[in-house]
Formats: C-alpha cells, structure tokens, sequence
C-alpha cells in the first residue's frame, strides 16, 4: 500500500536538543497530522494542520504544512527524556490515513 | 476520558480458532477504520465503515471482516487466524472521510496466535 517517506528513519538525541523530522509524498493532501506512537499503545494525535503553509505549535512541538501540500516537518524543541517513541506522519486522503514510516526518537538524559 | 476504546487490550487465540476484537467510541464520529500494526511498521488499512456503508481495502484478505451494528460500536472478525495475523490491531474514527478531518486512536489491541 502506499506510504509516505519520513526521515530521519531514528535518531538518538541528548535531553535539551531540538529535533526535526519530516514527511514526504507523491500526492497532494488537504489534512496533515502528526502522531506519537509508545510501545504497545496506540498513536496519540499531536498536531493537525489544515491549510498549506499554516505553521502550528502544541507546547514544545510546532509542525508546518507545505506549501506544495506534498509535505510536512515536525519540530520538538528541549527534548525531554518522555518524548522517546515512534513519531508518525499521516496525510488524509479520502476515507483513509496514510501513514509515514515513522521516525524514531531516542532521548538520551 | 478515553473517546475511542478497544477492547481487550490483549488477546490470545489458537490457529485457524476465529477470534473478535471490538471497538466502541463516544465521539459520535461517522467514520470507523481498522487498521493492522505490525512490529515498528506503519498502520496499515484494512476497512473502514462511514455509517453503515461498508468498504474493504483491495488487499485486504477475506479472512478478515467487520460488523458495525450501530454508531459506537465495530468489530473486527478474524475467521481462521494464522501465525501471520499476529500484531497489534488499531481502530480509528473520524467525523467524515473526505480528507479535511483528524483522526482518533484505540489504544490498539495486541493479538497473538499460538
């Protein structure tokens, strides 16, 4: 099925860095969301963004819909040690969620 | 308070034994997902139901199927599990299905086929 390309793949990182990870597509979408994903859990809705180039912030996390609409990028300001987990992108299309290949974050104190 | 509410958490089956996994959600949405996990992998779509109406995913295999009774609730019916269905299952709603709306998680449910 189809997915979208989000990089880094993993990233290790110290406690009080910022990070950044982003979502690419082939497609054109209306709604981009970011989600955060613990193990065994299911993903948790951190951002959605509605309009291309609308910038938006929850807390420490701020995330930007291209202007394209083909993209996306999630930034997570001082890390802290609970940010470690999956980080998914989804773009909506039509009576579907497609998701990124996530990136996964490692927060070293 | 939990919108989107899977139940159990944790299920066991024999092979080849079907098996039930249930969804309800509070939030009144008009679209449910299923949606498979496997390990560290992306979601992946299996079905989804807006109202009543039914649609399957063009891969998705014949031994999975789906009932939704009414608004809150969905199930997710695995005929003769095989070793392979193992994973974590998630079910997902959304106020419609036109691509302008967020979607909401269960907490999923992990099977495991023995």
């Amino acid at each position: 099925g189809q997915q979208l390309n989000q990089s880094p793949q993993s990233m290790f990182i110290q406690e009080g860095e910022d990070v950044s990870m982003n979502c690419t597509s082939s497609s054109i979408f209306n709604t981009w969301l970011w989600y955060k994903q613990d193990p065994g859990e299911g993903p948790v809705l951190l951002i959605a963004l509605y309009k291309a180039g609308e910038l938006t912030s929850n807390g420490r996390l701020t995330a930007q819909f291209g202007i394209t609409r083909k993209d996306s990028f999630l930034n997570i300001s001082a890390s802290i040690p609970s940010d470690v987990g999956i980080y998914f992108c989804a773009g909506a299309g039509t009576y579907k969620y497609i998701f990124g290949t996530g990136t996964r974050l490692k927060v070293l104190a | 308070d939990a919108m989107v509410i899977q139940n159990p958490r944790y299920q066991v089956t024999q092979f080849g034994k079907p098996v039930t996994l249930s969804c309800s959600q509070t939030l009144n949405h008009n679209v449910m997902y299923w949606y498979q996990q496997k390990s560290s992998q992306a979601p992946k779509l299996l079905f989804h139901y807006y109202d009543k109406d039914f649609n399957n995913e063009a891969d998705t295999p014949d031994n999975f199927q789906s009932r939704r009774p009414n608004t809150s609730f969905c199930f997710l019916d695995i005929r003769s599990p095989g070793l392979g269905d193992a994973a974590m299952y998630l079910c997902a709603t959304s106020r419609d299905g036109g691509g302008f709306t967020e979607a909401f998680f269960g907490q999923g449910t992990r099977l495991t086929v023995v």
